[in-house]
């Protein structure tokens, strides 16, 4: 089935130590998100790749960055987490062509424990 | 700008009770709409979405959605909930942030609780 993967399902860090969260899709679809969701909140943009251009968000610290190798796979990258950045991070992928907007299909989440 | 504001944090219903969770959204330009759920340390999962056409939406589940432009409401219902439909719902809008691009915009979500 196709489908969004993220791995791993559970990741823990320690303070400052950098940490990269995984995606990957066999929808073969042109755009890919990462939310950050924390506790009893709504999921929350940080960026999005369209193909190969990569949009960021106005408020996405600059601790948050992401890579984009190829359409399956995209990475999100923390630099030196702190205790704030302990959240589920969604990875969703859409397919969109031209204008029209079509629903997003999101992963399981990578819940991120920082110590 | 859009908004979307789900005026409950959490509903208690009883098991084949029937059940709305209540969203609206603020905008003055046509919207697509979406239901997600979201069990315990899942991904969200699409229930059902209003992009135009009709205004009763029917999605996974037995769920449905009324698209209400005149009350800007977009409220979920189900006839009668089971034990497996305790998860939390979220309301989303399509929003244009800009250029080409479109994101959604959630709104807190509401925890359905459904009791034997």
């Amino acid at each position: 089935d196709a489908m969004v993967i993220q791995n791993p399902r559970y990741q823990v860090t320690q303070f400052g130590k950098p940490v990269t969260l995984s995606c990957s899709q066999t929808l073969n679809h042109n755009v890919m998100y990462w939310y950050q969701q924390k506790s009893s909140q709504a999921p929350k943009l940080l960026f999005h790749y369209y193909d190969k251009d990569f949009n960021n968000e106005a408020d996405t610290p600059d601790n948050f960055q992401s890579r984009r190798p190829n359409t399956s796979f995209c990475f999100l990258d923390i630099r030196s987490p702190g205790l704030g950045d302990a959240a589920m991070y969604l990875c969703a992928t859409s397919k969109r062509t031209g204008a029209l907007y079509n629903e997003q299909f999101f992963g399981p989440g990578t819940r991120l424990t920082v110590l | 700008a859009q908004s979307v504001t789900q005026l409950d944090s959490q509903v208690p219903v009883f098991e084949e009770a029937p059940v709305e969770l209540r969203c609206n959204y603020s905008s003055s330009v046509s919207v697509y709409l979406f239901w997600y759920v979201q069990y315990p340390n899942q991904g969200l999962q699409l229930l059902l979405k209003y992009l135009s056409g009709s205004t009763l939406v029917k999605g996974i589940n037995g769920f449905e959605a009324e698209f209400n432009k005149s009350q800007t409401s977009f409220h979920l219902r189900k006839p009668s909930v089971h034990i497996s439909d305790t998860a939390e719902y979220f309301c989303a809008v399509k929003l244009y942030s800009g250029g080409s691009n479109y994101k959604l915009t959630f709104g807190k979500g509401t925890l359905l609780t459904v009791n034997p």
